[in-house]
């Protein structure tokens, strides 16, 4: 497709189970950004790829999370351990240009539901 | 933090304008979007002011002051579709789209 595709649309998951969320970004994107999205609030930062670098991962919220991006062009984001508060939707979102200066083409993202 | 700050929920009648504002914080500026978000669905892009002034697309304007730390979204001939969260986000000094919370816009008939 043209878009930005997100697997798996929805995931439950038990407590202290350990997750996968593949995103799949327009094809020569340059920048690939991944944002987690918690039931009436606006997308909250996590991490940032230009290419298969990434840039800024301030924003994660701890050590349990981590994202690669090892051909610049697909992106994972795992959650090791998960916990209550990971419930959230998370959001890919890539750019033909670098950084954030350039329109944000999102997916419909993956909707994390932790038992 | 980027401090943006637009209001929470809106109400209005279809046919009728509004303007959803957003205020950020003016150091480290680059530029200042505009998405619509429809309930379960994906962001989609409306604008993005880097220059002050107002730039105009179809129903929808937006406006920006640099110097005030103020943006304002104007939807006009307001649709029931419209109905939206409508989400301010500020392109700050790392160039990473900082997003507020969202304004949820309804529009009854």
């Amino acid at each position: 497709g043209a878009g930005v595709s997100q697997s798996p649309r929805y995931k439950v998951a038990k407590r202290g189970q350990d997750v996968a969320l593949r995103c799949d970004p327009i094809s020569g994107h340059v920048s690939l950004f991944w944002y987690q999205q918690a039931l009436g609030q606006g997308p909250e930062f996590l991490t940032y790829f230009q290419n298969e670098a990434q840039l800024d991962k301030s924003g994660l919220p701890s050590d349990r999370f981590f994202a690669e991006r090892p051909e610049g062009s697909v992106s994972t984001l795992k959650i090791q351990r998960t916990q209550q508060e990971d419930s959230a939707v998370y959001l890919c979102a890539s750019s033909l240009v670098g950084g954030g200066a350039g329109e944000l083409f999102f997916g419909e993202g993956s909707r994390l539901t932790v038992l | 933090g980027q401090n943006i700050d637009q209001p929470t929920e809106m109400t209005a009648t279809e046919g009728a304008i509004v303007q959803i504002n957003c205020t950020y914080q003016t150091s480290g500026f680059n530029g200042l979007f505009w998405y619509q978000q429809h309930a379960g669905e994906a962001p989609t892009f409306l604008s993005y002011n880097v220059l002050d002034g107002l730039e105009e697309k179809g129903r929808f304007s937006s406006f920006l002051s640099r110097s005030k730390g103020y943006s304002y979204l104007l939807l006009k001939e307001l649709q029931m579709k419209d109905s939206a969260s409508y989400l301010c986000a500020k392109s700050g000094g790392s160039y990473i789209p900082t997003f507020g919370r969202g304004t949820s816009l309804i529009v009854h008939p």
